[in-house]
């Protein structure tokens, strides 16, 4: 059974705080994304990496970064996290090419307060 | 740019009662379609996607046509459940090596017993 993972479900954190949101896939796929969802505008891509230490900007990257220094681990950054960060943030991967489906983690719900 | 347009929610159906939730796209080229599903507290899964023009994508009960003459790609169900109420996506294949998606905002279905 394919799996995504995501470090935790919820966090508090406070503005300034550095926060490091983590994915893990297990189904040594290729590419590995991040995305945010809000309320009325469906899901928006931050950033997403096609091999490992490779990454490529998204549609809404500022104020992150990402970090992948392994196949199945991608992380998201959060360098100075501001109250407009607050979101649900899901993690998905795929398989390459050839492959359409991508899968998702359940997802993190962060509050910066 | 490439973008996908689906219905506002909230939808509100009685169990057994016929389902439409409208999804049209702006694309260059013939992208693939899909329809992802996202469960009370959980990420997204694929429900059923179509890669050309006319295919019929269909799982579980639903089903979606692909029609290019009008760009659309409306989710369908005869008789919907209870087990149905979701967040439903409508998305689009962005092309290249990468596969990313350009969602929708989403859809809430609710079905009442």
């Amino acid at each position: 059974d394919v799996k995504v993972t995501q470090s935790s479900r919820y966090l508090v954190k406070r503005t300034g705080e550095k926060v490091f949101l983590e994915c893990v896939q297990d189904m040594d796929h290729e590419n590995m994304f991040w995305y945010r969802q809000d309320p009325g505008l469906g899901l928006r891509l931050i950033y997403f990496s096609y091999d490992v230490k490779m990454k490529e900007k998204g549609d809404i990257p500022e104020g992150y970064s990402v970090s992948r220094e392994k196949k199945e681990r991608f992380s998201l950054i959060l360098e100075s996290a501001s109250t407009n960060q607050t979101s649900m943030y899901l993690c998905a991967s795929n398989g390459g090419a050839a492959s359409y489906e991508q899968y998702f983690g359940p997802g993190t719900r962060l509050t910066v307060t | 740019g490439d973008s996908v347009t689906q219905m506002e929610g909230p939808v509100t159906l009685s169990e057994e009662a016929f389902l439409t939730i409208n999804c049209t796209y702006t694309a260059t080229g013939y992208p693939s379609l899909f329809w992802y599903v996202q469960y009370p507290g959980e990420g997204l899964q694929l429900l059923l996607k179509a890669t050309k023009a006319d295919d019929k994508g269909s799982n579980k009960g639903f089903e979606a046509t692909y029609r290019k003459e009008t760009t659309s790609f409306h989710l369908e169900k005869g008789s919907v459940q209870v087990s149905d109420s979701a967040v439903y996506f409508c998305a689009l294949l962005y092309g290249g090596a990468t596969n990313k998606l350009i969602f929708g905002t989403g859809t809430l279905l609710a079905v009442q017993p």
